[in-house]
């Protein structure tokens, strides 16, 4: 998955604790998400970007929040995390047509406890 | 994604022909992809076909769109062990850039 680095690749939380997983490419790519993947329901947005400072919800942004200060760097913060949110987290980039797909991040699996 | 729909398994002989099946609802949709997933790994883009093309073929991928049915499916020829991942139906709506996914088709090759 050259381009697209995601850290950390694990993490266990306790319940209510907080943290933040970073996306970071260097592909110039303008289009930047946060997906997350359970077992049987494929890869659901969280929150997206199309730009440096610029976010938007995806299909279940609840409980998560993101920015985009830099270009490169997006990243998905969880403020008081859930059991409901272990998942593993991936972070993806496109150009701005977004006709040849996205390229993926290697994803973070996150247990929360 | 609920748009798009994909059987959960397939197991498959090695050697044999593979086809992953997938339905989407989005007839407005204008790029469609397959993407591979294996173990521990993210994503990677196998193929793509766009809306105006029946079919694509890249080496041991066979891509076939029938856009009257809303199907997609991919053929792989001659599976190998290798070829064992969760395989990912995705399309993008017209006027859209985001990808919506189908649950995934867990492929198993066995000897």
């Amino acid at each position: 998955n050259a381009g697209v680095t995601q850290t950390p690749k694990f993490r266990v939380l306790k319940t209510g604790q907080s943290m933040t997983l970073l996306c970071a490419q260097d592909m110039n790519h303008e289009y930047m998400y946060w997906y997350r993947q359970d077992p049987g329901m494929g890869l659901r947005l969280i929150h997206y970007s199309v730009g440096e400072g610029t976010t938007a919800k995806g299909e279940v942004p609840d409980g998560y929040n993101v920015s985009r200060l830099k270009k490169q760097n997006f990243l998905l913060g969880l403020e008081s995390a859930a059991p409901s949110q272990t998942s593993v987290y991936f972070c993806a980039i496109s150009s701005r047509a977004g006709a040849y797909g996205y390229t993926f991040g290697s994803g973070t699996r996150l247990t929360v406890v | 994604g609920e748009d798009v729909e994909q059987s959960l398994f397939l197991s498959v002989r090695e050697g044999d022909s593979s086809v992953i099946n997938c339905t989407y609802t989005d007839s407005s949709s204008t790029y469609l992809y397959w993407y591979k997933q294996e173990p521990g790994a993210g994503l990677q883009l196998l193929t793509y076909i766009f809306s105006n093309m029946d079919m694509k073929q890249d080496q041991r991928l066979t891509v076939l769109l029938n856009k009257k049915d809303k199907h997609l499916s991919l053929r792989i020829a001659d599976t190998q062990t290798g070829d064992s991942a969760i395989y990912f139906c995705a399309e993008i709506p017209l006027n859209d850039y985001k990808l919506s996914f189908g649950a995934g088709t867990t492929v198993t090759v066995r000897a």
